[in-house]
């Protein structure tokens, strides 16, 4: 069964202060992998996007990677912000057979940014 | 506004009420999915559309459950006799199938459903 498992499930940190999400998954055959970010009462937006030959990826204060061998990701914010408060899900895609994109995602990560 | 919308934004029903929510996909993309998420949880697949043709529906999906898309735009989903179990965050997703595998999928806002 694909599955797709985060940790930590909650985290709090200090505005200015860096923090890592992981991401471990069991999906296959893999395509890619997506990091998106949630905001409270909003729909999930892509962050990053992986493939199976990409270790890394940045988007602005965000740095994801990937280790396809180990069938793990993570996700590494620069600099937190108090914005950056959200739930960061992390989601896997099977081979598209022709259907419907096979997304598997994660539980997500809520990240609490405080003063 | 060019992102996907849904609405109602939030509704609150008693049970065994019907209930229907529409989305908006962006502008000329073909594909358009809908998930359910309850809290702390991530979202799961229900169904989608490839235009207007219905092409898998998830075991998550009960008899109570309709998706419409008639025309391959805007897109319907009628819940039927809701119960309290249906007590969730609907959303919609478009994406545009273009022949390259990485196809991005755009998210709502979401319907927030609550069944008293």
């Amino acid at each position: 069964k694909n599955q797709v498992e985060q940790s930590p499930q909650s985290l709090i940190i200090l505005e200015g202060k860096n923090c890592t999400l992981q991401c471990n998954y069991t999906v296959s055959p893999f395509s890619n992998l997506r990091w998106y970010k949630q905001d409270t009462g909003r729909g999930p937006v892509s962050l990053t996007i992986m493939t199976f030959s990409e270790n890394t990826k940045s988007n602005g204060r965000y740095t994801a990677t990937l280790d396809a061998d180990t069938k793990q990701s993570s996700l590494h914010i620069t600099a937190s912000q108090l914005s950056d408060s959200a739930s960061y899900i992390c989601v896997v895609s099977a081979v598209n057979t022709g259907t419907a994109s096979k997304l598997t995602f994660g539980t997500g990560t809520r990240l609490q940014v405080t003063l | 506004d060019t992102g996907v919308s849904q609405n109602p934004r939030h509704k609150i029903t008693k049970r065994g009420q019907n209930v229907t929510f529409r989305c908006d996909p962006i502008s000329e993309h073909n594909r358009l999915y809908w998930y359910r998420q309850t809290l702390g949880q991530g979202p799961e697949f229900l169904t989608y559309f490839q235009n207007e043709a219905q092409l898998e529906k998830s075991r998550l999906l009960s008899d109570r459950f309709s998706a419409e898309r008639p025309k391959g735009s805007f897109s319907t989903l009628e819940i039927q006799r809701t119960e309290q179990g249906d007590s969730a965050m609907y959303l919609c997703a478009s994406s545009l199938l273009s022949g390259v595998e990485q196809e991005t999928q755009y998210f709502g806002p979401g319907t927030r459903l609550l069944v008293l």
